[in-house]
C-alpha cells in the first residue's frame, strides 16, 4: 500500500464548476501538507502549503486537512480553462530532510 | 530567469549507455533535491544535498546511479549502464534553508531505447 493515496482521474468539469481533489495517506507522522500544480511538460509548482489540520484559503483555491481522517482535499471555485493540468498532492514529516511523499496526481481538464 | 534550470530538458540514449544530467539551482538556495516522475505517478524522491554534503539516498538510488554537488552550487546526476527502466523524467528541485518550498526545475526527459 502506498502512503499517499490519490485518484489519478482524469476529472472532466465545465467551465466555473467546482472541482474537489482529494488525498488520503496513512503515515501519522505526516505534518506538512502541500498542493502542486503540474502542466504538461513541465516542474511541478506549489499551489498550496498547509501545516496541520485546517482550512487556508488562497483566491479561487481552498486546502483542507483533517488529520484525524488522514485526508486532504483542494478546492477549486470558479474554475478555468487554465486550471487544466495534474494536480499532486505531497506531503511529509517533521524530519530534517524535508523530502516530499507524492500521490499520483490527478489529471483536470476544464472544459470552456 | 532565477529559477531552477536543468539541462538537458530531453536525452534519448540507448541501452547500457551513461548519461549525466545537470541542476542549477535558484541561487544561494543551500538545499537541493531530485525527484524521478514516471509516467502517470508522482515524483518520488531519489537524493538530497544540504550544500555540498549528500545527507540521504533512497533506496531506489541503484549503484548505477551517482549523484554530485560538488561546490555546494549546482548538481549533477549520472547513470551508468542505463535501462529501459530508467526511463522517466527526473526533476531537480531547490530551496533555502529557512523556508519549506520546494522550487522545481522543469525536469530532464530521459528516453532510454
Amino acid at each position: 500500500q502506498k502512503e499517499v493515496e490519490q485518484d489519478p482521474g482524469p476529472l472532466s468539469v465545465p467551465e466555473g464548476a467546482i472541482v474537489s481533489l482529494n488525498c488520503t495517506y496513512s503515515n501519522s507522522a505526516f505534518q506538512y501538507f502541500m498542493w502542486y500544480r503540474q502542466y504538461s511538460r513541465k516542474g511541478p509548482e506549489l499551489l498550496m502549503y498547509t501545516y496541520s489540520s485546517g482550512n487556508k484559503e488562497d483566491g479561487r483555491f481552498t486546502a483542507q486537512v483533517d488529520k484525524s481522517s488522514k485526508y486532504i482535499s483542494l478546492f477549486i471555485r470558479d474554475s478555468q480553462p487554465s486550471d487544466s493540468a495534474t494536480y499532486l498532492c505531497a506531503m511529509r514529516t517533521g524530519g530534517a530532510t524535508n523530502k516530499l511523499i507524492f500521490g499520483t496526481g490527478t489529471l483536470l481538464a476544464v472544459q470552456p | 530567469d532565477t529559477g531552477v534550470s536543468q539541462d538537458p530538458r530531453h536525452k534519448i540514449t540507448k541501452r547500457g549507455q551513461n548519461v549525466t544530467f545537470r541542476c542549477d539551482p535558484i541561487s544561494e538556495h543551500n538545499r537541493l533535491y531530485w525527484y524521478r516522475q514516471t509516467l502517470g505517478q508522482g515524483p518520488e524522491f531519489l537524493t538530497y544535498f544540504q550544500n555540498e554534503a549528500q545527507l540521504e539516498k533512497s533506496r531506489l538510488l541503484s549503484d548505477r546511479f551517482s549523484a554530485e554537488r560538488p561546490k555546494g552550487s549546482f548538481s549533477t546526476l549520472e547513470i551508468q549502464r542505463t535501462e529501459q527502466g530508467d526511463s522517466a523524467m527526473y526533476l531537480c528541485a531547490s530551496k533555502p534553508g529557512f523556508t519549506d518550498t520546494q522550487y522545481f526545475g522543469p525536469g530532464t526527459r530521459l528516453t532510454v531505447l
